[in-house]
């Protein structure tokens, strides 16, 4: 099935730096949400996105949802080692019953 | 609290063995799914409950067969595995299935491996 695009497939920083992600899609969602996974666990929701345009904050991370509804990109501020996991967007197109899309997913790893 | 529980968190199995995994959560809501996730990719919808019917089956192989009990509880009943189907088996909850009641939150996953 479709799968929003996120990229790199990895990604090294330094503890204490900034990151920020992106996810896009060549069609329109009208929800979007982003995960993190630690190994071995499910994936925890961190922020959902409802309106176009809109800048949610959850604690270090901020995600906002794209003006055109194709993208949406995720922060992360002065990064720790607990951030490492894998990230993923998954967007929704609206509509009772309708699934969610994911990415393919960005794995995080944070130097000390 | 959102917590989703599944048990086994971990499960080996023979090809002609038959199993079932557990998923329960007490939030109210009332859309149950289950997600399979191959190492490093992302979950891969199965099927999604409806309030308490089956309302999507993303052409699962039959020995695949999901129960929705009651509102809280979900299983996935197994039997005549295949190798290839060794995965993190995850469930998820939320409290609706449009709009803002869409947020799915997952289960930790049953890590089933079939010999």
């Amino acid at each position: 099935g479709q799968q929003l695009n996120q990229s790199p497939q990895s990604m090294f920083i330094q503890e204490g730096e900034d990151v920020s992600m992106n996810c896009t899609s060549s069609s329109i969602f009208n929800t979007w949400l982003w995960y993190k996974q630690d190994p071995g666990e499910g994936p925890v929701l961190l922020i959902a996105l409802y309106k176009a345009g809109e800048l949610t904050s959850n604690g270090r991370l901020t995600a906002q949802f794209g003006i055109t509804r194709k993208d949406s990109f995720l922060n992360i501020s002065a990064s720790i080692p607990s951030d490492v996991g894998i990230y993923f967007c998954a967007g929704q197109r609206g509509g009772a019953n309708s699934k969610l899309t994911f990415g393919k997913g960005i794995t995080l790893s944070v130097r000390p | 609290d959102t917590e989703v529980t599944q048990t086994p968190k971990h499960l080996v199995m023979g090809m002609t063995n038959k199993k079932s995994l557990k998923c329960e959560q007490h939030m109210g809501h009332r859309a149950m799914y289950w997600y399979k996730q191959k190492a490093k990719k992302p979950p891969e919808l199965m099927f999604v409950y409806s309030y308490e019917k089956l309302s999507i089956n993303e052409s699962v192989p039959s020995r695949f067969s999901p129960e929705c009990p009651n509102s809280s509880l979900l299983n996935l009943h197994l039997h005549a595995l295949q190798p290839e189907d060794s995965a993190l088996y995850l469930c998820a909850s939320s409290q609706g299935t449009s709009g803002r009641t869409y947020e799915q939150y997952f289960g930790p996953g049953t890590r089933l491996t079939v010999t």
